[in-house]
């Protein structure tokens, strides 16, 4: 298994500010995904993290607006941009142990941003 | 595109009953599916994680099902607990790819 803490768990921010939330895991990974989950909606994959090199992002998301870091093989970073009411969401940190078996969620950050 | 869907989108039983909560998926070529369970306000609880050559997996009370032909999985949980109640979400790994798609989730509630 693996036990995913993540910080902050939870702010209100102001329009036009950025927020960087982290993800901290017990064990080395070599993947790990951040995902959104908005208002009363499923999740949704934003980018895929590989330590040591450029994040993978999906559809929809651009690296502009949420830049990942991924330092090492149990710590990574997502920032939110220049933020609007639209991001206020529910945002999760994902690790996949063993190489596309159970895949391990963080408690997530819940975003309100006014 | 892979869609995932779940059904119903709500659900209110009493103590006791036993339910299934039904996933169905638009494209058969995946890897596994996993059932998660998600409370209010909180992360993604992992509950049971299918492999697309397995029919079923069991978790106490709970036991999930994969008919990959079909793109349907159920989830059943027996002799349903106040402390069942969450939101309930399945996810499929498309085969070839490292990401889950998820489902809509089926928001149950037991009533003592």
């Amino acid at each position: 298994s693996a036990v995913i803490s993540q910080k902050p768990s939870r702010d209100i921010c102001q329009r036009g500010t950025s927020l960087t939330i982290q993800c901290q895991v017990d064990s080395q990974v070599t993947m790990m995904f951040w995902y959104r989950q908005q208002p009363g909606q499923s999740l949704t994959l934003i980018a895929t993290a590989n330590q040591g090199s450029e994040a993978t992002y999906e559809s929809g998301f651009v690296i502009d607006k949420f830049p990942i870091s991924r330092p090492n093989l149990t710590f990574s970073t997502l920032t939110v941009s220049n933020m609007s009411p639209e991001d206020s969401s529910i945002y999760l940190c994902s690790v996949d142990k063993g190489g596309r078996e159970t895949q391990y969620f963080g408690p997530g950050t819940r975003l309100l941003v006014l | 595109k892979q869609e995932v869907t779940q059904i119903p989108a709500a659900l209110s039983v009493p103590e006791g009953e036993n339910l299934v909560l039904n996933c169905s998926f638009t494209d058969s070529a995946i890897y596994n599916l996993q059932w998660f369970r998600q409370d209010p306000g909180k992360g993604l609880t992992s509950l049971l994680l299918i492999q697309s050559s397995q029919r079923e997996q069991t978790s106490g009370r709970l036991n999930a099902s994969l008919d990959k032909s079909s793109g349907r999985s159920t989830l059943y949980i027996a002799a349903s607990q106040p402390g069942d109640s969450a939101t309930y979400l399945c996810a499929v790994r498309p085969t070839g790819f490292q990401k889950l798609v998820f489902g809509t989730g089926t928001r149950l509630l037991v009533s003592p």
